[in-house]
């Protein structure tokens, strides 16, 4: 397994449209992270996942967006009518919930290499 | 609220040098903080990871510090390389459990000039 993978890497759509961003976790990561950056910033919380359960959202994340894992493994995000102001790159991260190594629990994030959206 | 700033937003230094970048929260209460580097364009890569009873991680020419008395964190990085130009951020967990949110740094812009 070689990490994290988000497709597609770049969206260009026009306002009103939908989009629908996909992210592959790592395999044997139980927990999936949605996150937006805009230029300048660091990454803003959207929502996150245990296994398929989505256990926090983020009051950015407006009616229009919406997150799914259906089965615990991959995840989509969707944007419904899109606006300019949601162009940005929405990055996705997984974390295990238990390591093995010292029988603690890390909680460290890896991410993939994002969803670039440009909205027109 | 956990606040998590950077300080400075960019850094220029030339090749060779050793350089600290400062990461401040306001919180102590954290589980851990994790140090990233991100080229343009890119995903987040994650460097260091400091649970809240460590003091320090090292990897290579890496060296992150945690002191949460004074919410604090630096990364330190040795002989700097032309290699190393990327932003570095800071983020934070909060709180007392590894499901519990995580707060970035808005990133310090490292440029090291060859």
């Amino acid at each position: 397994d070689t990490g994290v993978s988000q497709d597609p890497r770049h969206k260009i759509t026009k306002r009103g449209q939908n989009v629908t961003f996909r992210c592959d976790p790592i395999s044997e990561h139980n927990r999936l992270y949605w996150y937006r950056q805009t230029l300048g910033q660091g990454p803003e919380f959207l929502t996150y996942f245990q296994n398929e359960a989505q256990l926090e959202k983020s009051r950015l994340l407006s009616d229009r967006f919406s997150a799914e894992r259906p089965k615990g493994s991959f995840s989509t995000l969707e944007i419904q009518r899109t606006e300019q102001g949601d162009s940005a790159m929405y990055l996705c991260a997984s974390s295990i919930r238990d390591r093995l190594a010292g029988g603690g629990n890390t909680g460290e994030l890896f991410f993939g290499e994002g969803s670039r959206l440009t909205v027109l | 609220k956990q606040e998590v700033t950077q300080i400075p937003a960019a850094l220029s230094v030339p090749e060779g040098e050793n350089l600290v970048l400062n990461c401040s929260f306001t919180d102590s209460a954290i589980y851990n903080l994790q140090w990233f580097r991100q080229d343009p364009g890119k995903g987040l890569t994650s460097l260091l990871l400091i649970q809240s009873s460590q003091r320090e991680q090292t990897s290579g020419r890496l060296n992150a510090s945690l002191d949460k008395s004074s919410g604090r964190s630096t990364l330190y990085i040795a002989a700097s390389q032309p290699g190393d130009s990327a932003t570095y951020l800071c983020a934070v967990r909060k709180g007392y459990s590894s499901a519990s949110k995580i707060i970035f740094g808005s990133g310090t812009r490292l440029s090291i000039r060859p």
